[in-house]
């Protein structure tokens, strides 16, 4: 059962142009959300988080958008660059409950130039 | 500083071997997991240590054990690998429960 889904494995867009990836989750009882940025053979990095108390968090030009009532949240990256290209994972978690993240399976994203 | 470490980066086993897998993170943090990602599975966590003295298993546990050593260090065993624990494995450590993991660079294992 897939708590946390990404549903489009790969993504592709041109230098300059908005990158949007999208994630789904079903368990309601998630209040905390990642993204994280991984290139090949490298360890994931965090990218950005929000709490289910906000809708919205920005860190340059990251922005993370959460629609509680629809279960969705989605990743904006503007403009994006060559070196943004990487595979990202959306993850989940309960911050009352046990200590550990649910991730999604990824969307690997292609920045053109 | 390193942050999270893990020994080794690469190996091949033997269906029936057995092998630790070894994390270290120097950032003072108490809680450590072990993730495995295959494709088209994302990274699955196996078993996680929220704090010293403490484990519990995560979503896929079984082939597996773990020992939290120290607040350090906490390593993976498989007692007798199979091709299905083919995969690449992740340690990583938090501050405190559920803020961001910083992940190692992981191991890429593969049992024959």
């Amino acid at each position: 059962d897939q708590q946390v889904k990404q549903n489009s494995p790969s993504l592709s867009v041109q230098e300059g142009r908005i990158s949007i990836l999208n994630c789904d989750y079903t368990n309601s009882m998630f209040d905390y959300f990642l993204w994280y940025k991984k290139y090949p053979a490298e360890g994931p990095t965090f990218l950005i988080s929000i709490s289910s108390i906000k809708d919205k968090n920005e860190d340059g030009r990251f922005t993370v958008f959460l629609n509680k009532s629809a279960k969705h949240l989605s990743l904006h990256i503007v403009p994006s660059q060559p070196g943004d290209s990487a595979v990202y994972f959306c993850a989940a978690t309960n911050t009352g409950t046990a200590s550990k993240l649910t991730f999604g399976t990824g969307t690997r994203l292609q920045v053109t130039l | 500083n390193a942050g999270v470490t893990q020994t080794p980066k690469f190996q091949v086993l033997k269906t029936g071997q057995s092998m630790t897998l070894q994390c270290a993170q120097d950032m003072n943090h108490n809680s450590m997991y072990w993730y495995r990602q295959d494709p088209g599975m994302g990274l699955r966590l196996i078993y996680y240590s929220a704090s010293e003295g403490t484990t519990d298993k995560g979503e896929v546990p079984n082939g597996y054990n773990v020992s939290r050593l120290n607040k350090r260090e906490f390593s993976l065993r498989l007692e007798s690998a199979a091709p299905s624990q083919t995969s690449v494995y992740f340690c990583a450590s938090s501050e405190v429960r559920n803020t961001e993991a910083f992940f190692g660079q992981g191991t890429r294992l593969t049992v024959v």
